[in-house]
């Protein structure tokens, strides 16, 4: 099926252990992105990527590592996860568009709760 | 300060009212602005993008102002299902990553 998908859908694991993420985009969307959401925070931005082979840093990316050597794939890794690392993981794409074209918005999957015992 | 800056509400509308939400940035270079909704535990979805013309989409119209860095959104003739946190976006280049505020919950009731 069309669109952007996230795996897993909830994840629990304990302190310490590295867990990944999997974001997975069918429209060769060129950016793509990882932002948390938590209760007085909003959406924050973590690491996000123009295109194959090139990533940069967020708002918050201490603790997180990503990948992008495919267009369509955009693993998040928490290496050692912490607590405070406990949120909702949405994974978005967007296109570039062009100069003629109206500027896009994201499109986001439907995210990954997150819970570090 | 952050960056971009929203009522948290919430706003507790009647049906059939109209409501406006506005949404300040700072970074007066931003290019591209956005209204997504997002409704309970859910990932949040594009409602409009918005032109600096203004645009509308049926009851909803959004309008940007540059010169006192700020966007908004109308929402004309609220149904019960308009009930969701609306949260805006601003972005520095077209399709680059985006700012997003905290978000203003809208309930209507019956």
């Amino acid at each position: 099926d069309a669109g952007i998908t996230q795996s897993p859908r909830y994840k629990i694991t304990e302190t310490g252990r590295q867990v990944t993420l999997m974001c997975h985009q069918t429209w060769s969307h060129s950016y793509m992105f990882w932002y948390r959401q938590d209760l007085g925070h909003g959406l924050r931005l973590i690491y996000y990527s123009a295109a194959a082979d090139i990533t940069d840093k967020g708002e918050v990316p201490d603790g997180y590592v990503v990948s992008r050597s495919k267009t369509e794939n955009f693993p998040l890794t928490l290496e050692s996860a912490t607590r405070s690392q406990t949120s909702v993981y949405f994974c978005a794409s967007s296109d570039l568009g062009t100069a003629s074209k109206a500027p896009y918005g994201y499109t986001f999957g439907s995210g990954t709760r997150l819970t570090v015992v | 300060r952050k960056e971009v800056e929203q009522d948290p509400g919430p706003f507790n509308v009647p049906e059939g009212a109209t409501v406006a939400f506005n949404c300040t940035y700072s970074n007066s270079a931003s290019q591209s602005f956005f209204w997504y909704r997002q409704d309970c535990r859910k990932e949040p979805k594009l409602l409009m993008s918005v032109y600096s013309s203004g645009n509308e989409d049926g009851r909803f119209t959004a309008q940007l102002n540059r010169a006192s860095q700020y966007i908004s959104l109308l929402i004309r003739d609220s149904k019960l299902s308009d009930s969701a946190t609306y949260l805006c976006a601003v972005t520095y280049t077209n399709a680059g990553k985006s700012t997003f505020g905290d978000g203003t919950t809208l309930t209507v009731k019956p």
